[in-house]
């Protein structure tokens, strides 16, 4: 099956400031997403992007498909985004549906 | 709509005990899936349903493990004679039809064996 990887492990920055965080792929997969889980532990979908850039508020991301890898950036960062940020995708091999997780990316926003 | 919506929230067995995990998709959801998180790791795939049939059961760790779908709604994950390291969170998702752009989660099931 495919790896997902995550970068960095573990961010933690002061209001205000803007993050990048990477995921890589070791090979194609579809149906790309980002997940942010909450401190309850709810996971809530920020992106379905498996290819190009979007925007959703202070929140994009982009994703080079050809080199397998995304982005997900947040500017202006609020206490509130603070949580687990996963990406995941499904890989391409027929008939899988199942997704395949990161590690994570551990966000801690200090006021 | 309402979302995905997992019973109990929270789960505590002593070792040895069987445990039922419900799950309720959103409403015409044919795909449902479960997961298994393990404290600080992302969730790691167990098993998938498309209406009632379970189509791949390769995630799941062991023959104590099982699942259902009978009415092709609610799932059930049942686990049997339950061990310290099936303490983990277990997750459900649902998506409208399959290979669906995104997979919408419940809020999970804590289960935590003594």
């Amino acid at each position: 099956g495919i790896q997902v990887e995550q970068s960095p492990p573990d961010l933690i920055l002061q209001e205000g400031a803007n993050s990048t965080l990477r995921c890589n792929f070791s090979d194609s997969v579809n149906n790309l997403q980002w997940f942010h889980q909450n401190p309850w532990g709810q996971l809530i979908n920020l992106f379905y992007i498996p290819s190009g850039t979007k925007q959703n508020g202070r929140l994009s991301a982009t994703t080079v498909a050809t080199e397998r890898y995304s982005l997900l950036y947040i500017s202006s960062s609020q206490t509130t985004d603070s949580g687990v940020y996963f990406c995941a995708g499904v890989g391409s091999n027929f008939g899988n549906e199942k997704l395949t997780f990161g590690t994570g990316t551990r966000l801690t926003i200090i006021p | 709509g309402a979302g995905v919506s997992q019973s109990p929230r929270y789960k505590v067995a002593k070792r040895g005990q069987d445990v039922a995990l419900r799950c309720d998709p959103i409403s015409g959801h044919v795909s449902l899936f479960w997961y298994q998180q393990a404290l600080g790791q992302g969730p790691e795939f167990l098993t998938y349903f498309q209406n009632e049939a379970q189509l791949d059961k390769s995630g799941l760790p062991s023959d104590r493990f099982f699942a259902e779908r009978p009415e092709g709604s609610v799932s059930t994950l049942k686990i049997q004679r339950t061990q310290q390291e099936d303490s983990a969170v277990y997750l459900c998702a649902s998506s409208l039809v399959p290979a669906a752009r995104t997979q919408y989660f419940g809020p999970g099931t804590r289960l935590l064996v003594l």
